[in-house]
């Protein structure tokens, strides 16, 4: 069965200071990747895919989330942080065969320092 | 209107209430979702709608009842509702097919019971 495990349910940055919101996933098969964000009062909103080409792949906003197989890890990062990017943050999971189902991990909040 | 709505986004109902949520998506796809998003837990997916048809119930319990008139609506009814239901709920669609596509959603309806 696919899983999601998020570590660190908080995150705390100083603005313009690199972020790193850490993603490690289980999965019998390869699996599509994605990070979504929420906004208070909001819905998710996609700021990146990953579904096999590039390991590296880049997102919305300025963030970018790197595939490690032996690792396991999907992570989020964004090099400087911006105030705006205040918000909560969601890795999610899907294996090919079971095509359009989604398992999202718990979410972190992101807080944003001045 | 754009993108995946719902309506109301607000609701507050007691227990001995029928009311019922509304989702439409203008996006062309033919995958629709239901989510409950309560706080402190990972967001669960409650059914899923693929061509009008069902094809998942997360062992969701009958007071919520499920609708998919055509591939661009989804409805939530909802009866004799309890307080642990009191959540955000999430709809989201997507393209359906071999391949795994990301899903979008809308803002959401904020349901309090009562």
């Amino acid at each position: 069965a696919q899983s999601v495990t998020q570590l660190g349910s908080h995150v705390s940055v100083s603005e313009g200071a690199l972020v790193l919101l850490r993603c490690n996933y289980s999965s019998s098969v390869p699996p599509y990747l994605f990070w979504y964000v929420q906004y208070p009062n909001q819905g998710l909103q996609l700021l990146l895919k990953y579904t096999s080409a590039a390991t590296l792949v880049k997102g919305i906003n300025g963030f970018e989330a790197e595939f490690k197989k032996s690792e396991t890890s999907f992570h989020l990062t964004k090099p400087s942080a911006h105030m705006s990017d205040a918000a909560e943050y969601f890795c999610a999971v899907s294996e090919r065969e079971y095509g359009n189902k989604l398992v999202f991990g718990a979410g972190t909040i992101l807080r944003v320092k001045s | 209107e754009t993108g995946v709505t719902q309506t109301p986004r607000h609701l507050v109902m007691g227990m001995t209430n029928k009311k019922s949520l509304k989702c439409e998506q203008h996006l062309g796809h033919n995958a629709m979702y239901w989510y409950k998003q309560s706080a402190k837990k990972p967001l669960e997916l409650m059914f899923v709608y693929n061509f009008k048809e069902q094809t998942e119930n997360n062992s969701v319990p009958s007071r919520f009842s499920p609708e998919c008139p055509n591939s661009s609506h989804l409805f939530l009814h909802l009866h004799t509702l309890q307080p642990e239901d009191s959540a955000l709920y999430l709809c989201a669609s997507s393209y359906s097919g071999t391949s795994t596509y990301e899903q979008y959603f809308g803002p959401g309806t904020r349901l309090t019971v009562t």
